[in-house]
């Protein structure tokens, strides 16, 4: 399996700018979590679904952050509009159901920049 | 609200020590105690998940203990190598609620020859 796989790894953009992230799970996997760290705030869970619908969203900063995850294989965080403050490594996880006992499979982030 | 604190935060040695990473978390009540490595500019890999009712978990030349009475949990590095330069960070995925993990800053690493 190729692990989680995140797109793209780099990103720079300029304020007021519309930024997508996208993720693809570990086949199988049914639970998805979206990260953000910053060395300020160190690594926050934004959202996670499970069974593609969204469980937890508390941890998304504001209305300009969505997500969605339309099915299994798939799920995007959007920021529109992008703000300076936006700029961290955004991580994507996969866990086989999001419990107790799962262990979580982290992808190799990416680096939002927004000037 | 979940807290979870990592000591130290930065630690360098040489090649062939043994050493102990901290962490710490303020609500006993929780499900399990996981601890990740962290290379620059990667994700996070799991190196050892620790239930709430297991005392430790040992995998190479890794061991983590977990004492949720004290809410404190440590890993153990025997015989350090420079490959294991990273930063090293636990999670503690609190019950009760979603199963969602609260992470430490991490404790950065650095193995010299």
């Amino acid at each position: 399996d190729a692990g989680v796989i995140q797109s793209p790894r780099h990103e720079v953009t300029e304020m007021g700018q519309e930024v997508t992230l996208r993720c693809k799970p570990i086949s199988g996997h049914n639970s998805l979590f979206w990260y953000r760290q910053t060395m300020m705030r160190g690594l926050e869970l934004l959202i996670y679904f499970n069974n593609n619908v969204p469980i937890d969203d508390s941890g998304m900063p504001e209305d300009r952050f969505s997500a969605k995850m339309p099915n299994a294989s798939f799920s995007t965080l959007k920021i529109q509009p992008s703000e300076p403050r936006d700029s961290a490594v955004y991580f994507c996880a996969s866990s086989l159901s999001g419990g107790a006992t799962d262990t979580q499979y982290f992808g190799p982030g990416t680096r939002l920049t927004v000037l | 609200k979940q807290e979870v604190t990592q000591i130290p935060a930065a630690l360098s040695v040489p090649e062939g020590e043994n050493l102990v990473l901290n962490c710490s978390f303020t609500d006993s009540a929780i499900y399990n105690l996981q601890w990740f490595r962290q290379d620059p500019g990667k994700g996070l890999t799991s190196l050892l998940l620790i239930q709430s009712s297991q005392r430790e978990q040992t995998s190479g030349r890794l061991n983590a203990s977990l004492d949720k009475s004290s809410g404190r949990s440590t890993l153990y590095i025997a015989a350090s190598q420079p490959g294991d330069s990273a930063t090293y960070l636990c999670a503690v995925m609190a019950s009760g609620g979603s199963y969602i993990p609260t992470f430490g800053r991490g404790t950065s690493l650095i193995v010299h020859p």
